[in-house]
């Protein structure tokens, strides 16, 4: 059984960087298969931020490519969000993901982690 | 992009009713759906892949069909732990997007 579980700050400050860690349990995440990161603003709805395969191919969504950065850790089996220069807006629960070996669906999500974008 | 419409976006029903969401994609995208139920203040939940397979452990009352741009899950007879918001999203390309969401509540 997979298990995610995220792990950062839960306040940052306009214009810095938030970074956040997911420590995956009961699988290697050097064997491969697709990594994520997906996040919702209060009362809203879920955002695909983004993925990572087989620890090199990354795949972001346009909205924040410029910002954002996934990478793997393979000696401490995580992988990591990084999205710079956050404003208020980027305020949200943010959730880390594993796929199915196909990348056809989401199999295990972390609890979520919340977020805060304040001075 | 790919977007995805769900409709309709609130849905009050009562336990037993039979409850279906629709997903419209704005393009073809084959059956690469998945469905995920969502509970305040915890994660999504797999409910359906591949638009009609059911995932290991999810009730049968729940399924999913359709192909191409249209895509619906229903609810054969909506129980008390049913109340929650329901996701479609699409992965047969990237960005990887989701619906609006679906939210199902007592009537």
């Amino acid at each position: 059984q997979v298990q995610l579980q995220e792990s950062g700050p839960g306040l940052v400050k306009p214009s810095e960087t938030l970074s956040l860690t997911c420590t995956v349990s009961g699988y290697s995440i050097s064997s491969g298969y697709y990594w994520g990161w997906i996040r919702q603003p209060p009362g809203k709805g879920l955002e695909w931020i983004g993925n990572i395969y087989q620890s090199v191919s990354t795949y972001y969504n346009p909205s924040l490519k410029s910002r954002v950065t996934i990478s793997v850790d393979t000696s401490k089996n995580q992988f990591s969000l990084r999205l710079s220069s956050v404003t208020a807006a980027d305020t949200a629960a943010y959730y880390c993901a594993s796929y199915d070996p196909t990348g056809y669906y989401v199999d295990y999500w972390g609890q979520g982690t919340l977020v805060t974008v304040s001075s | 992009d790919i977007q995805l419409t769900q409709s309709p976006s609130f849905l009050s029903a009562s336990v037993g009713d039979r409850v279906t969401i629709t997903c419209r994609a704005s393009q073809g995208i084959s059956s690469y759906v998945a469905w995920y139920q969502q509970k305040p203040g915890k994660a999504p939940k797999l409910l359906i892949y591949a638009a009609s397979t059911l995932q290991s452990g999810v009730p049968s009352r729940f399924s999913g069909s359709g192909s191409g741009t249209e895509f619906t899950l229903t609810i054969g007879s909506l129980q008390p732990e049913d109340f929650a918001t329901y996701y479609c999203q699409q992965l047969k390309s990237y960005p990887l997007t989701f619906g609006g969401g679906t939210k199902v509540e007592i009537k």
